[in-house]
């Protein structure tokens, strides 16, 4: 069965570092999301990405946040400057179509730990 | 602007009793409706969705849920819990229409007593 991938699992990183997490969507999905669950607390939306482009972003994500689907299959979450209060588990999910269905499939996540 | 509202961050429940997870969500637009649950240590898996069509859903591992639109509720049962489905369940609402982004719930810690 597809599923969503995301690399590293952990990362571990100095603040002020820049890091990437990667993310390989279904492969006939067209939306893509991420969203980061801070230790203890619930889901939070970040991004959702459509037809290449940012289609919604939350105010968590300001302009330290980045997104990118640089060759058709991967999809990039980059944080330019991290801070310790981006400490969080990441994770990215797909959907296919409208018409594919309306549920959102989820990678397992990727820690990230600023310190 | 969309709310999900879950009663209940810990419950516990004996083996073989009914499980009751409450879900109340705030939607301006008709929602569709999910749970999700997440085991330690791992990602999130759809365990059920509302999406406007039949409003008693059923769901992976013995799941359903039941969409009210005048108490705007969609809380998840099991009619007998089993060791397995310790874990934490989240509830979410999108809206019906556009990216669909979801909004989640706080969740619930499931503990399932021997």
């Amino acid at each position: 069965e597809p599923e969503v991938t995301q690399t590293p699992s952990h990362q571990v990183t100095q603040m002020g570092q820049e890091v990437i997490l990667r993310c390989v969507p279904i492969s006939n999905h067209l939306y893509f999301y991420w969203y980061r669950q801070i230790l203890g607390q619930k889901v939070e939306f970040l991004v959702s990405f459509y037809n290449n482009e940012i289609s919604e972003k939350s105010e968590i994500f300001d302009d330290q946040f980045s997104v990118e689907r640089p060759d058709g299959s991967n999809f990039t979450l980059k944080i330019r400057s991290t801070k310790l209060e981006d400490s969080a588990m990441y994770f990215c999910a797909s959907r296919p179509s409208r018409n594919g269905g309306h549920e959102q499939y989820f990678g397992p996540g990727t820690r990230l730990t600023v310190t | 602007a969309q709310s999900v509202t879950q009663l209940g961050s810990h419950v516990s429940v004996s083996e073989g009793a009914l499980v009751l997870l409450r879900c109340n969500y705030s939607s301006s637009v008709p929602p569709y409706l999910f749970w999700y649950v997440q085991y330690p240590n791992q990602g999130l898996q759809l365990l059920l969705k509302y999406t406007s069509a039949a409003t008693l859903v059923k769901g992976i591992n013995g799941f359903e849920a039941e969409f009210k639109k005048s108490e705007t509720s969609f809380h998840l049962t099991k009619p007998s819990a089993h060791m397995s489905d310790a874990a934490e369940y989240f509830c979410a609402v999108s809206p019906n229409f556009g990216n669909e982004k979801l909004t989640f719930g706080t969740g619930t810690r499931l503990t399932i007593i021997p």
